[in-house]
């Protein structure tokens, strides 16, 4: 039992690239997330998906698109990078509890550098 | 959208002592409240979490506290230990889709 990994660890990018970040689940969940965290200002969804075949728009979705390719992985691309994308990626999974809670279990992260 | 604030962004204490993080959130229809530990290279941990029907919740060192009214909930950590170092971030979330997270605090325990 993995948890959520996430591919790559680390990466760097000159400004325009584009680059597909993979996110996979092994505990069955239905909902998958993707967050940036940049110093200081904790972490940001840019995008979710509820469930497979649906995906929304986070907080911060500008330069980004996703895809729920089936129930356990979750994509998220990059088309033409820009150093304000420079941060780390977590993806997170979680499926609503017994108690009523909704534990997001995170992966362990992509140091995106765009130069 | 929601806006959550997070207070202090950083943490000293003796071991031993106690600790409270504070956060306050801006959308009254926010009704789950998630509290996290990431330590240095990881992820975020899932460490306690309150729901809005519910004021109080404790786990072993660890509990949490919503007060609704004032839209504002607390963790509380007794007796810290240097293993409890790492960042702390509070979320809210309504209804489990979008989360919106903290800015974090830093704790620090020195033995």
């Amino acid at each position: 039992n993995a948890g959520v990994t996430q591919t790559p660890k680390f990466q760097v990018l000159k400004t325009g690239q584009s680059m597909t970040l993979q996110c996979a689940q092994d505990m069955n969940h239905n909902s998958m997330y993707w967050y940036r965290q940049d110093p200081g200002m904790g972490l940001r969804l840019i995008y979710y998906s509820a469930s497979e075949g649906t995906t929304d728009k986070g907080e911060v979705p500008n330069g980004y698109n996703v895809s729920r390719l089936n129930k356990r992985e979750f994509s998220l691309r990059l088309e033409s990078a820009a150093p304000s994308q420079t941060s780390v990626y977590f993806c997170a999974s979680s499926e609503r509890g017994v108690g009523g809670g909704n534990e997001q279990f995170f992966g362990p992260g992509t140091r995106l550098t765009v130069l | 959208g929601e806006n959550v604030e997070q207070h202090p962004s950083t943490l000293s204490v003796q071991e031993g002592d106690s600790a409270v993080i504070k956060c306050t959130y801006s959308d009254s229809a926010s009704n789950y409240f998630p509290w996290y530990k990431q330590e240095l290279g990881k992820g975020p941990q899932l460490i306690i979490d309150i729901r809005s029907n519910v004021g109080e919740k404790k786990d072993q060192r660890i509990a949490v506290t919503l007060n609704k009214t004032a839209k504002h909930f607390s963790l509380h950590i007794t007796e810290t230990q240097p293993e409890d170092s790492a960042v702390y971030f509070c979320a809210a979330s309504y209804n489990f889709n979008k989360f919106y997270f903290g800015s974090g605090t830093k704790l620090n325990v020195k033995p």
